[in-house]
């Protein structure tokens, strides 16, 4: 199994501002997927990008995929402080099945 | 988008009971079924897969005994903290895999707290 490697491991900017945060894994997948999760609470899937994809939007996001350097980034446009999360890419298992999670980058909005 | 629930959303046991966390997938079926425990300001970590008319798998180091997971239905999996004692105090999150389609997209649930004392 492959965990996740996100970084930076927390971020923590003014409200308003842009959030990047990136992902990085080491054997090729056929697509990656950013998680956010809230404090004490489950996780909301956000974006889906598959292998052949470069760069996918929804809403004030925007996913890259850069499969040669195997790595993704996370942006959040003009961020708020409802975005305040940890934030992941997990691995999938050889199977696809199963999911393995790295340790998030914790991103803090200051209002 | 697919609703999975758990329940209850918090626990607290005396050490050496045991407590019982369910796992709905609300709007969808789903054949296949996760738990992750997560401990404070740390990863999930993935105990087991949950595989509807068949026995859970679990990740290694995770102990069958200790976790017992059950989907009976195409709607339900329990996880089952046996003699739970204070080091198994954590956030136990379920999720669920959406059926057919090309991806394995997974859904959460809330999570459950569970305190022992």
């Amino acid at each position: 199994s492959q965990q996740g490697e996100e970084d930076p491991q927390a971020l923590s900017i003014q409200e308003g501002e842009n959030a990047t945060m990136n992902c990085s894994y080491k054997t090729s997948i056929n697509n990656l997927q950013w998680y956010r999760q809230n404090s004490g609470r489950g996780l909301v899937h956000l974006i889906l990008i598959r292998s052949n994809e470069r760069e996918k939007h929804s809403g004030r996001l925007r996913v890259t995929l850069d499969t040669s350097k195997k790595s993704s980034s996370l942006l959040i446009t003009a961020s708020r402080a409802a975005d305040t999360a940890s934030y992941f890419c997990p691995r999938s298992s050889n199977t696809g099945n199963q999911f393995y999670f790295g340790t998030g980058t914790s991103l803090t909005v200051i209002p | 988008g697919a609703v999975v629930s758990q329940h209850p959303s918090w626990v607290i046991c005396k050490s050496g009971t045991s407590v019982k966390i369910e796992c709905r997938s609300l709007d969808f079926q789903a054949t296949t079924m996760f738990w992750y425990r997560q401990f404070p300001k740390q990863s999930l970590m993935l105990m087991a897969t949950s595989n509807e008319g068949s026995k859970a798998t679990y990740e290694q180091g995770v102990e069958k005994d200790k976790f017992l997971i059950n989907h009976a239905s195409l709607t339900l999996s329990t996880l089952t903290v046996t003699s739970a004692h204070p080091e198994d105090s954590s956030f136990y999150i379920c999720s669920a895999k959406f059926p057919g389609g090309h991806y394995n997209e997974q859904f959460f649930g809330p999570g459950t707290r569970l305190t022992v004392l």
